[in-house]
């Protein structure tokens, strides 16, 4: 079955820093893909970046890259340049293609991340 | 586009009643599904709809329900509401055509915050 590994419950950056958040999966499907979202106070989840287990690069969004090692089955989030608003919960989550659960994701348990001036 | 919908954002209710809630996807996507948030089990999968058609389930009893109508807006419904029924649910929308892509368009909305007393 899927997993999905946070390590750390909770991380502290300074203003202006970069940041790696941990994530490592497991599957046994040669085919998914790996989502990080940002969830604020609010409730609301933030998509920010994918990886498609396929893919060759590294994913990037703006200041969110995903340091994909696939032999490792680890996919972590880097934040460069951090900003208070940043602050907030962050889940990695999974997906497996050929499974016919496509659109079922599985979460990991989260890391929150607190910006300090 | 306008994003994912979803409907009440907060609602009371006591327990042993029931409940709806609604979620409207981005416009072209086909796939909705469910997940429940809590602090003690996390982010759990609910069910998908594809189509009007239930396509995945996870692990929950037979008092969560949903449907999909032919506009892909889907309803879930939980009857016979108890204490730990409380969560934020959560709706995601995506193009449901994972298997053929494998793409990131998996897309939440801000929840559903349901509080039983």
């Amino acid at each position: 079955a899927q997993k999905i590994t946070q390590t750390q419950p909770g991380m502290f950056v300074q203003e202006k820093e970069a940041v790696t958040l941990d994530c490592t999966y497991d599957t046994s499907d040669p085919s998914y893909g790996l989502f990080w979202y940002k969830q604020p106070s609010s409730g609301e989840m933030i998509f920010l970046i994918y990886q498609g287990s396929y893919d060759q690069q590294n994913a990037t969004e703006g200041r969110y890259s995903l340091n994909f090692q696939k032999a490792r089955k680890s996919a972590n989030l880097v934040i460069s340049a951090s900003q208070l608003g940043d602050s907030a919960m962050y889940f990695c989550a999974m997906r497996e293609i050929n499974t016919g659960t496509a659109s079922k994701l599985t979460f990991g348990t989260g890391t929150r991340l607190q910006v300090t001036l | 586009k306008a994003g994912v919908t979803q409907t009440p954002r907060y609602l009371i209710k006591t327990r042993g009643q029931q409940v709806t809630l609604s979620c409207s996807p981005i416009s072209g996507h086909r796939s909705v599904s469910w997940y429940q948030q809590t602090p003690g089990q996390g982010l759990q999968f609910l069910f998908e709809y594809f189509s009007e058609t239930q396509r995945n389930k996870g692990n929950f009893p037979g008092r969560f329900s949903g449907r999909q109508f032919s506009n892909s807006r889907s309803e879930m419904n939980v009857s016979t509401l108890e204490l730990g029924d409380s969560a934020l649910y959560l709706c995601a929308s995506s193009l449901g055509l994972e298997a053929a892509t494998n793409t990131g368009e998996l897309f939440f909305g801000e929840g559903s915050r349901l509080t039983v007393l």
